[in-house]
């Protein structure tokens, strides 16, 4: 069965510093990844998707980055967050391949992060 | 542009009870529609969807949605409710092709003893 990670839990960190979140997904092959962003415990913000290694679609223009070094991995970072880049992370993955957008996207657990 | 509303905030019940977390949505096309649950501080948990055929969908945790195309709705629908499902609902739709899934708001639903 398939399985996603994300790293760490938590996370606090001082404004101005870098940041790397990681996500892996075990049990599928050329997934279609997500990360997305929940504000104050409810909306949730597509931040960026990947199709493939090294293909990364930005959805909204931010202080973050997104990158895939490898298939199963989804990697979030910043070079100097802000204090608006709290939030609770989230990684999700689908099938690729599935015609008509019928997939269903699977969440990871998630990240806390608090800028301060 | 395709959009969901979730026009509850929160949903009260009591336990045993029926329950319906409501959602309608708005799309250009046949819409695919999907419901998650959310616990505190865990990442969102995959319900039920609907595609296409049958217009009543069962999901998980005896969980089931009823897909009306003339009433562009989606509610989500349990017949006794648990105070276990306490928990943060999230209604989300996409059309055809590669298109983000769009989500709702949230409804928050509370379960008493």
């Amino acid at each position: 069965s398939q399985t996603i990670h994300q790293w760490p839990a938590t996370l606090v960190q001082p404004v101005g510093s870098p940041l790397s979140l990681e996500c892996t997904v075990e049990g599928t092959s050329n997934p279609n990844l997500y990360w997305y962003r929940q504000a104050a415990g409810r909306g949730l913000q597509l931040l960026f998707y990947s199709v493939g290694i090294g293909q990364i679609s930005s959805e909204v223009p931010q202080n973050l980055s997104a990158s895939r070094p490898q298939d199963r991995q989804f990697i979030l970072s910043s070079k100097k967050l802000l204090l608006s880049d709290s939030g609770f992370y989230l990684c999700a993955w689908s099938v690729r391949g599935v015609a008509g957008g019928q997939e269903t996207q699977y969440f990871g657990p998630g990240t806390r992060l608090l800028v301060l | 542009a395709q959009s969901v509303a979730q026009p509850e905030d929160q949903v009260n019940v009591a336990e045993g009870n029926p329950l319906t977390v409501k959602c309608t949505y708005s799309v250009s096309g046949n819409p695919y529609l999907f419901w998650y649950v959310q616990y505190p501080n865990r990442g969102l948990q995959f319900l039920l969807k609907y595609i296409t055929g049958d217009n009543l969908v069962k999901g998980s945790y005896g969980f089931e949605a009823e897909f009306n195309k003339s009433q562009t709705s989606f509610h989500l629908k349990k017949p006794s409710a648990l105070v276990s499902d306490s928990a943060l609902y999230f209604c989300a739709v996409r059309v055809g092709g590669f298109q983000k899934l769009v989500f709702g708001t949230g409804t928050r639903l509370l379960v008493s003893p």
